[in-house]
């Protein structure tokens, strides 16, 4: 079944820097890759997703790519923001239905 | 629109007893997924429905833990002689249809904010 790693477990950043999020994943045939931000108490919520057919994507200060042939993909946020301080999971389509999720990155942006 | 609501929203147990958690899924979505979040870890998945029926119970620890999704709305996941290990974030979400990627369609999947479970 599908596997998919997650890395940096935590990630600490100035204000106004940028932060990247790698994950790996393990079966070829996964083709969706969303990303979730969940603060605390809460769910996660849905920021971005990629699918297999696009390279990367961008809505406005986060961006997504996707390497298919390595198997990785990226979560990168510029100009980051106090309130972009949360836990931030990948995750990967490993079947039709069920996604398959990385152990999470604690993001903390110092003010 | 509501969103995806679960209840309680915290519950305290002892171990051995019994629990029910419930969710009730966005109105019109007919896929309704139930996930566990360890303290400090990722989101482990538990079972999937697809209106009433579970196609896939693979995620479910053991023969404790049961789920059933009724009018194809309400689900409730039940954890029968609780234990210790079993505490954790309960999480549960919902999509339009089965088929997070059905060849373009959006149907990406909606949390709610989870039951956080305590076995003392």
């Amino acid at each position: 079944g599908e596997n998919v790693e997650q890395h940096p477990s935590t990630l600490s950043v100035q204000e106004g820097d940028s932060a990247v999020i790698k994950c790996t994943y393990s079966d070829s045939a996964s083709n969706y890759f969303p990303w979730y931000k969940q603060e605390l108490g809460k769910g996660p919520q849905l920021i971005i997703d990629i699918r297999s057919n696009v390279g990367e994507k961008k809505d406005q200060r986060i961006a997504v790519t996707l390497n298919k042939t390595a198997k990785h993909f990226s979560l990168h946020i510029t100009e980051t923001q106090p309130e972009d301080s949360a836990v931030y999971f990948c995750a990967a389509c490993g079947s039709s239905y069920k996604l398959i999720f990385g152990s999470g990155t604690r993001l903390l942006v110092r003010p | 629109g509501a969103g995806v609501s679960q209840s309680p929203s915290n519950k305290v147990t002892e171990k051995g007893k019994d629990v029910e958690l419930r969710c009730d899924p966005i109105s019109g979505h007919t896929a309704l997924y139930w996930y566990r979040q360890s303290l400090g870890q990722g989101l482990e998945f538990l079972i999937y429905f697809q209106g009433n029926s579970a196609p896939d119970k693979s995620g479910l620890p053991s023969d404790r833990f049961s789920a059933e999704r009724t009018g194809g709305s309400v689900s409730t996941l039940t954890i029968q002689r609780t234990q210790q290990e079993d505490s954790a974030v309960y999480l549960c979400a919902s999509s339009l249809w089965g088929d997070i990627w059905p060849g373009g369609g959006d149907s990406p999947l909606h949390f709610g904010n989870g039951t956080r479970l305590t076995v003392t």
